[in-house]
């Protein structure tokens, strides 16, 4: 069963431009949320997890259990932001990650 | 180590021959994950081994791949008879339940071209 769910690819935005990148899973529990991000020859690395409310970048993910959803937002992209995202669940029970097909991102100047 | 090792970090082979792939996670972490990246895809779930419980091979697109491992700690994967299509970058993770906050981390991972 698909846990977590990318629906965009590709996205892209003009920089100073809000942009929103859509995350959605399933899960029957208590579900721990993240996103990574992958730039340009660097390896993938955590950007943020819900747990922490934080905001990392500029970025932030609010969790809603209602809609299932954990969608990445900035309010003012930056060349620096193009990169590949990726949403990922942790479940608890099993100890594994879920990670979407992710989403490339081109912010374009 | 600091973080997640693997090597080679380039293999270039030919259609046909086997490869072995190694994965050195961070000490002490229980789960490991490999998973494969093709030219402009995502990630794709190959295997993972959470400490002595039988692994999850749900993501093995063949029975030319397999993996183990040894010792609850490196992990190799193999891919035999190798095929242009199994050119990819293959990434190894690991994690730790203990933590209170758990976190993947990724190996740079190894770019493995067929030809």
């Amino acid at each position: 069963a698909q846990r977590v769910t990318q629906p965009e690819k590709l996205l892209s935005v003009f920089k100073g431009a809000p942009v929103e990148l859509k995350c959605n899973y399933s899960y029957s529990g208590s579900p721990e949320l993240f996103w990574y991000v992958q730039y340009s020859r660097q390896r993938l690395q955590l950007l943020l997890r819900h747990i922490s409310r934080e905001s990392i970048k500029g970025f932030t993910a609010d969790l809603n259990k209602g809609e299932t959803s954990f969608h990445l937002k900035k309010p003012f992209a930056q060349e620096e932001d193009s990169a590949m995202y990726y949403c990922a669940l942790h479940a608890n029970t099993g100890n594994q990650f879920y990670f979407g097909t992710g989403t490339s991102l081109t912010v374009i100047p | 180590g600091a973080g997640v090792s693997q090597s080679p970090s380039n293999k270039v082979t030919e259609k046909g021959k086997d490869v072995e792939l190694r994965c050195d996670p961070i000490s002490g972490h229980t789960a490991l994950y490999w998973y494969r990246q093709s030219l402009g895809q995502g990630l794709e779930f190959l295997i993972y081994f959470q400490g002595n419980s039988a692994p999850d091979k749900s993501g093995l697109p063949s029975d030319r791949f397999s993996a183990e491992r040894t010792g609850g700690s490196v992990s190799t994967l193999t891919i035999q008879r190798t095929q242009q299509e199994d050119s990819a970058v293959y990434l190894c993770a690991s994690s730790s339940k203990v933590r209170r906050y758990t976190e993947a981390f990724f190996g740079q991972g190894t770019r493995l071209t067929v030809v």
